[in-house]
């Protein structure tokens, strides 16, 4: 398996411009988890799926921040408008089982940078 | 206000050391903990799952402690290797689903 993928790897916009990002689960992994890294405030749960369900969003920051998982092997995490304080370094994971059962496999993750 | 504390921040040993470090966890609503090994421009790799007071896990030259009473667990690594430089994180996972990671320890071992 080529582990969890995300793309893009790098992106670069403009305040106020939309920004999807992507993330292919490993094949079989029940869960999906989406994280932020901030020098501020160090990694942060974002929002997880079950199953393609979501569980649980409080982390997600605000209105602007929203995701999807319309498939096993696809999720998105759309940020509309992106603001500066958006950047930030955006992984996503998954595993087997939920929170805590199970090791969580890490994507690359995704540099965000809003100008 | 739930908190997960890691300590030393950093620190620095020679090659071949043995070193150790904590991290602090709150000892109510505890569900798992887990460590990660992150090195500079990669994503979090997995070391360690535990779930039990008193688990002890062991990798290699890594190995973690467990005690959810007290609220803390040590990560220690035997005979210190270059590669082993990279940030240690813990994460707290709580009973209802929360999970908070501490700040990190990062380490670098000295050829």
């Amino acid at each position: 398996d080529a582990g969890v993928i995300q793309s893009p790897r790098h992106e670069v916009t403009e305040m106020g411009q939309e920004v999807t990002l992507r993330c292919k689960p490993i094949s079989g992994h029940d869960y999906l988890f989406w994280y932020r890294q901030t020098m501020m405030r160090g990694l942060e749960l974002l929002i997880y799926f079950n199953n393609n369900v979501p569980i649980d969003d409080s982390g997600m920051p605000e209105d602007r921040f929203s995701a999807k998982m319309p498939n096993a092997s696809f999720s998105t995490l759309k940020i509309q408008p992106s603001e500066p304080r958006d950047s930030a370094v955006y992984f996503c994971a998954s595993s087997w089982l939920g929170l805590g059962g199970e090791t969580q496999y890490f994507g690359p993750g995704t540099r965000l940078l809003v100008l | 206000i739930l908190n997960v504390e890691q300590s030393p921040q950093s620190l620095h040993v020679q090659e071949g050391d043995s070193t150790n470090f904590t991290c602090s966890f709150p000892s109510s609503n505890f569900y798992a903990l887990h460590w990660y090994r992150w090195e500079t421009a990669k994503s979090p790799e997995a070391l360690f799952v535990m779930t039990l007071n008193g688990d002890e896990k062991k990798k290699g030259r890594i190995s973690a402690t467990l005690n959810t009473k007290e609220g803390y667990s040590y990560l220690y690594i035997k005979g210190s290797q270059p590669e082993d430089s990279a940030t240690y994180l813990c994460a707290f996972m709580t009973s209802y689903d929360k999970v908070i990671f501490g700040p990190g320890t990062s380490l670098s071992v000295i050829p």
